[in-house]
This record gives structure tokens, sequence and C-alpha cells, in this order.
């Protein structure tokens, strides 16, 4: 089963920055947060990851509380292309035989 | 090389009938995997392959699903007497092996259709 909470839906104006939640009160010390996208009709995309520290590459920033029970995702000038659903997964950062489990994730809207 | 490769996109067929689907993974990785993906839903792990061993099967994978990566290179994933609750996104992913703590590159996947 999914180890995180995240919303259902969001809205983003255009050009504005994108905040998406997640909560992952039960992440164990071993294990990192990390965010896939899929737009519509198209396969998963890795977008970033991290363990305790804020990440940043040219996709988006990975902001982790110091609990690190929950995190968010920034897409800092969303466009009408970042319209897509957004999992984040909580996994050891290491491929230990642990495959990604993808939840429901949020949908997010990118509007005019 | 510049991503995972699915073939084909879209497929339909008839109940009963077998498929196979084909996915050709980024050539220097040695993890393939596949998943499976239903309307609204997020994708769920089937399967997956260290070079030519399958390593792991999901309880979804029933005995009618067959996965194969004979030469380490693609893989092909088989479903014989198709039944409606096939229908769905059949995804495939790969990978470098453990040494690394990137995410999967996945691929655009193929759509089935058992009408």
């Amino acid at each position: 089963d999914a180890k995180t909470t995240q919303p259902t839906s969001m809205d983003c104006a255009e050009g504005r920055a994108a905040n998406l939640p997640c909560n992952h009160s039960t992440i164990s010390g071993n294990e990192y947060v990390y965010w896939y996208r899929q737009i519509h009709s198209q396969g998963p995309q890795y977008i970033i990851h991290g363990l305790k520290n804020n990440e940043t590459n040219e996709m988006a920033s990975l902001i982790i509380t110091e609990d690190r029970k929950s995190s968010t995702l920034i897409l800092p000038h969303a466009t009408l292309r970042d319209t897509a659903v957004y999992y984040c997964i909580v996994r050891v950062a290491y491929n230990y035989g642990q495959n990604f489990v993808f939840g429901p994730g949020t949908r997010l809207s990118v509007l005019p | 090389d510049t991503g995972v490769s699915q073939d084909p996109r879209h497929k339909i067929t008839k109940r009963g009938q077998n498929v196979t689907f084909r996915c050709d993974p980024i050539s220097e990785h040695n993890r393939l995997y596949w998943y499976r993906q239903t309307l609204g839903q997020g994708p769920e792990f089937l399967t997956y392959f260290q070079n030519e061993a399958q390593l792991e099967k999901s309880r979804l994978l029933s005995d009618r699903f067959s996965a194969e990566r004979p030469k380490g290179s693609f893989s092909t994933l088989e479903i014989q007497r198709t039944e409606q609750g096939d229908s769905a996104m059949y995804l495939c992913a790969s990978s470098l092996d453990y040494r690394t703590a990137d995410g999967y590159t996945f691929g655009s996947g193929t759509r089935l259709t058992v009408v």
C-alpha cells in the first residue's frame, strides 16, 4: 500500500508557483521521497527525489520538513504543460528489490 | 537511444484471444519493470527483471500472464485468453541496478482494450 497522502486535485494559475503537498508520517529513516508526474496518455516521468535536505533540479524543487513527515513539490512557474497527475512515493533509495508503489496522486490543473 | 520504447501503443482484441506486448528498455539499464494502470488509478507493479532473470512477480500477475526477457535486453508481456478486466494501460520501465538512487524511466505504455 502507498505510504503517502496527497490531495486529490489542485488548481494553479499559469505562471504562478504550484505547491503540491504530501504527507508521509510513517516514513523510515532510510526511505527517500520521490516525485513522479504523469501527463495524460503518457507513462510516469521521474521528477526529483530527496532524503532530508531540500533538493532542486531543472524541473522542480523539493522541500522536506525537518521531521520528514511531509514534503512539498514546487513548480516555480507553472505552465499549461505541467497539467498532470503528480505522485509522491516513499521508498528506500537503492533498488534493493523494492518497487515504486503508486497511489492515486494529485491531479494538478494549470489554468490560463 | 532516447528512452523506453513500447509496441504497440494501442491494441484492441476480442475476449479470449492472446496478446503480446514488447518493451525495449534504455540500453545500459539492466532492470526492467512491468506495471499495469487502470483508469483513474496509479500504476500497479506486475513484475521485474534483473538482466534476464525474473526476480519478482506480483499477485496481480495471474497464470494467464507471462513475461520474458530472454537476452537481458527487450522484454515481452503475454496475456493468454484475455478477459475484459485485462483492459488497461501496460507500462514498461527500466533502471540501472541497485547501485543508483535514480528513479525509473517509463515508456509511453500499451493501451489494451478487450471487447
